[in-house]
């Protein structure tokens, strides 16, 4: 079925320290992953994505690695401030002719002054 | 600031009672997707509009209808509401039928006592 898995739940990081979230998903069509940031009180806001034919993308002190053998990815946050603070949401495209996202859980991330 | 609105921002109701939540998306758009967000549950997909046609269906109850006007811009209408129904409901909208960017509007919280 429809499943995307997120981990971990929540991360607390220094200041300047590296964060890894890893996803995993189950339907083998997916060909889009989008990342998303949201803050409290706001909607979710794409931070980076990445489509099947890439590996890789990076977008300064963010990036994304997709291996489509073992359907996962993961996001890298180096150098992280207190701004990145928020919970992250993986997704994965779902469907044919149409298509939806199907969330992780989220990751609750915390960077410590 | 996405360009996706939504109103109102917040919306306190009671039970058996009936809501609209309405979503104005990017300029230029002609997709409109709902999700759900509540705490356990995480964003959950509620259903897909392309230029005016139902195009995608997640797991959205019977009670909840949603449509897309000419202009473009998208209503969720909830009934018979129901405690669990308290929740973030966010509209996001996209290019086209393809697998785009999906970016997200700041949500309605829908409060049922």
């Amino acid at each position: 079925g429809e499943n995307v898995e997120q981990h971990p739940s929540t991360l607390s990081v220094q200041e300047g320290d590296s964060a890894v979230i890893k996803c995993t998903y189950s339907d083998s069509a997916s060909n889009y992953f989008p990342w998303y940031k949201q803050e409290l009180g706001k909607g979710p806001q794409l931070i980076i994505d990445i489509r099947s034919n890439v590996g890789e993308k990076k977008d300064q002190r963010i990036a994304v690695t997709l291996n489509k053998t073992a359907k996962h990815f993961s996001l890298h946050i180096t150098e992280t401030q207190p701004e990145d603070s928020a919970v992250y949401f993986c997704a994965a495209s779902w469907g044919g002719s149409s298509y939806k996202l199907i969330f992780g859980s989220g990751t609750r991330l915390l960077v410590r002054p | 600031d996405s360009g996706v609105t939504q109103t109102p921002k917040h919306l306190i109701t009671a039970t058996g009672q009936r809501v609209t939540l309405r979503c104005s998306p990017r300029s230029g758009d002609l997709s409109v997707y709902w999700y759900q967000q509540s705490l356990d549950q995480g964003l959950q997909f509620l259903i897909q509009y392309y230029n005016g046609e139902e195009r995608a269906k997640g797991n959205i109850l019977e009670r909840f209808s949603a449509q897309q006007f000419p202009d473009l811009h998208s209503e969720l209408n909830l009934s018979s509401l129901e405690l669990g129904d308290s929740a973030l409901y966010f509209c996001a909208s996209s290019a086209g039928l393809a697998v785009d960017t999906q970016y997200f509007g700041p949500g309605t919280r829908l409060t049922v006592l």
